[in-house]
């Protein structure tokens, strides 16, 4: 089944303490990308990449890091995590070496920074 | 930069027509997507309009306007099940803008 993977799906941490979001897609897809959504703000981009070993800054890319070394996987790392990243998070994927197409969506990762 | 505006809710009554509207201005613009999101779950693709007019898909259709930066979602016959968040997203082509969603409506379906 073509699917995008996220994990975890939930985590509550403490500030400071680095965490990791995985993002696996199965679609042999070039464009991957990280949202973050809060309420009243909508869907903000965080970090794309258009192929392996390419990332560019979002809208939203402070606090964050990625790495983009097999096109499958596409993780979003948070270095020292703060209150303010508590937030829903979407990593997607889509065909060809632009955005240009349907994105495909993983189910979220809702994460609480205390 | 992006400037992408959308009711932020609107309420109807099931079995009735809504129409949700999406005005933007882009640097850049290629077409335009409308995701639907249901609470606490992933967006999922709805349209992508290229050409001006309006495209039909089942109880769905998309309309777009390129030179007055404008679509609308229009959806018929409505069901209880599309109580949901409609997400309008206009494809600038490229660089570092990347793919801006607006934020969204929320759609209310009442019996």
């Amino acid at each position: 089944e073509a699917q995008v993977t996220q994990n975890p799906r939930y985590l509550i941490t403490v500030t400071g303490k680095k965490l990791t979001v995985t993002c696996s897609q199965n679609m042999n897809h070039e464009y991957m990308s990280w949202y973050r959504q809060d309420p009243g703000l909508g869907l903000r981009q965080i970090y794309y990449s258009m192929n392996v070993e390419v990332t560019d800054k979002g809208d939203v890319p402070e606090g964050y890091k990625v790495s983009r070394k097999e096109k499958r996987n596409f993780p979003l790392i948070l270095e020292s995590p703060s209150p303010n990243q508590t937030s829903l998070y979407f990593c997607a994927s889509s065909f060809g070496d632009r955005y240009t197409g349907e994105l495909f969506f993983g189910e979220g990762s809702r994460l609480t920074v205390l | 930069g992006q400037n992408i505006d959308q009711p932020t809710e609107m309420t109807a009554t099931e079995g009735a027509i809504v129409q949700i509207n999406c005005t933007y201005q882009t640097s850049g613009f290629n077409g335009l997507f409308w995701y639907q999101q249901h609470a606490g779950e992933a967006p999922t693709f709805l349209s992508y309009n290229v050409l001006d007019g309006l495209e039909e898909k089942g109880r769905f259709s998309s309309f777009l306007s390129r030179s007055k930066g404008y679509s609308y979602l229009l959806l018929k016959e409505l069901q209880m099940k599309d109580s949901a968040s409609y997400l309008c997203a206009p494809d600038s082509g490229g660089g570092a803008d990347g793919l801006t969603f607006g934020k969204g409506t929320h759609l209310i379906i009442q019996p």
